[in-house]
């Protein structure tokens, strides 16, 4: 069954450094999403893309994120200036349509020192 | 701000009888509701879905009930196996999806022998 990727599955990064989160989506979904959650909350959403651009974006999403394609199979996460409050897991999701299910990844824990 | 709410952190079920999990909403817009498993390491693994035009959709052991009046949602599970023991998770979303899911806090469920 074809599945999400995420790399890697542990990234340990010093404050105010940049971290760079990929993921390989379902190969036929066109419709990508990036979520966080940090431990003991709940999985909150922090983007969604489609046709090389944002689509929506959380309140949670400021100047310090962004996503890219780079290519035709990757999709990334990137934190400009990592914050302490950054640590999370992160998960990438990705649809054939908006309201049809996400697939998850396995996730990213995402640990600031 | 809770829009979907699991309010109950945890459940026990022995094994061969009905599980039970709720889910309540409080966002009018929302109009497609997801269930997902979740175990420790892993990602969200989508398990069922109701759009807000049907108030029942089932698949194999899991049946998913939905009462738009009431705004509350729940997901049966029958037989209950040991395999289910995992957390649940209620999502939603609206319109037309770009801005992502709505995620309940999750219940924990427990197939005890």
């Amino acid at each position: 069954e074809p599945e999400v990727t995420q790399t890697p599955s542990h990234q340990v990064t010093q404050m105010g450094q940049e971290v760079i989160l990929r993921c390989v989506p379902i190969s036929n979904h066109l419709y990508f999403y990036w979520y966080r959650q940090i431990l003991g909350q709940k999985v909150e959403f922090l983007v969604s893309f489609y046709n090389n651009e944002i689509s929506e974006k959380s309140e949670i999403f400021d100047d310090q994120f962004s996503v890219e394609r780079p290519d035709g199979s990757n999709f990334t996460l990137k934190i400009r200036s990592t914050k302490l409050e950054d640590s999370a897991m992160y998960f990438c999701a990705s649809s054939e349509a908006w309201v049809q299910p996400q697939h998850f990844g396995d996730g990213t824990r995402l640990s600031i020192l | 701000d809770q829009q979907v709410k699991q309010n109950s952190p945890s459940l026990s079920v022995q094994e061969g009888r009905i599980s039970i999990l709720n889910c309540d909403y409080t966002n009018s817009m929302f109009d497609y509701f997801l269930w997902y498993k979740k175990y420790p390491a892993e990602g969200p693994t989508f398990l069922i879905s109701i759009s807000s035009i049907k108030d029942k959709n089932e698949d194999g052991r899991f049946t998913v009930f939905l009462n738009k009046s009431a705004k509350h949602l729940s997901l049966h599970i029958v037989p209950s196996q040991p395999g289910d023991s995992a957390v649940y998770f209620c999502a939603a979303i609206s319109g037309g999806g770009a801005d992502g899911l709505t995620f309940g806090k999750g219940t924990h469920l427990i197939i005890q022998p």
